[in-house]
């Protein structure tokens, strides 16, 4: 069972449309992180927010917090190609500081 | 380059042999991760250290596997006895430890080992 789970899996969408990607728990995180990873390399830190309902920008993509702290939503404005990639949010469970990642979104931008 | 450094990137194996995989993390952090990924799956946890203290280990992780951080600084993974079920990229992280200096637990990754067992 994936403590972290996220959707779509798989998003294929035209360059210049709007997208969502949503990452849900049952289980409270003090705070969530998203990542890209493109292939071969290593997941790089977008974003953390750490209160709930809290929301952050950057450029075109804006996260947010739920407010009970358990899911967490990326939105991406006019997708551009540059935008392909592996999106994983992560956290750590009250109690336990290791890093839990979610089960991924692969996201291909279509020119 | 002062990030998180892995070797080797790429690793060949036939099935029943060692394989150890290196990691140097970034100087100043005292945390280090190991994580194990398949591809298109999002990164699973397998151990992590403060310093030189091993602080948890899945219980997804066999026997085979160990890992150390003898002087708190890099770290090696090692796989004994190599199964078709262990290829994956093995991926480093370090962080600095939740909650010192305002710190959220962002992870610093390296681009990975990638072990084939054939």
């Amino acid at each position: 069972t994936q403590l972290l789970e996220q959707s779509p899996q798989f998003l294929s969408i035209q360059e210049g449309e709007n997208l969502t990607v949503y990452c849900n728990s049952s289980s409270v995180f003090s705070s969530l992180q998203w990542y890209r990873q493109e292939p071969g390399e290593g997941p790089v830190l977008l974003v953390t927010v750490v209160t709930g309902g809290e929301v952050k920008k950057l450029k075109r993509l804006t996260f947010q917090f739920g407010d009970a702290r358990k899911d967490s939503s990326l939105h991406i404005t006019a997708a551009q190609p540059g935008d392909t990639g592996l999106y994983l949010c992560a956290g750590p469970l009250f109690g336990n500081e290791k890093l839990t990642f979610g089960t991924g979104t692969r996201l291909t931008i279509i020119p | 380059d002062t990030g998180v450094s892995q070797d080797p990137r790429h690793k060949i194996t036939k099935r029943g042999q060692n394989v150890t995989f290196r990691c140097d993390p970034i100087s100043e952090h005292n945390r280090l991760y190991w994580y194990r990924q398949t591809l298109g799956q999002g990164p699973e946890f397998l151990t992590y250290f403060q310093n030189e203290a091993q602080l948890e280990k899945s219980r997804l992780l066999s026997d085979r596997f160990s890992a150390e951080r003898p002087k708190g600084s890099f770290s090696t993974l090692e796989i004994q006895r190599t199964e078709q079920g262990d290829s994956a990229m093995y991926l480093c992280a370090s962080s600095l430890a939740y909650g010192l200096a305002g710190n959220t637990g962002e992870l610093f990754f390296g681009e990975g080992s990638r072990l084939t067992v054939l």
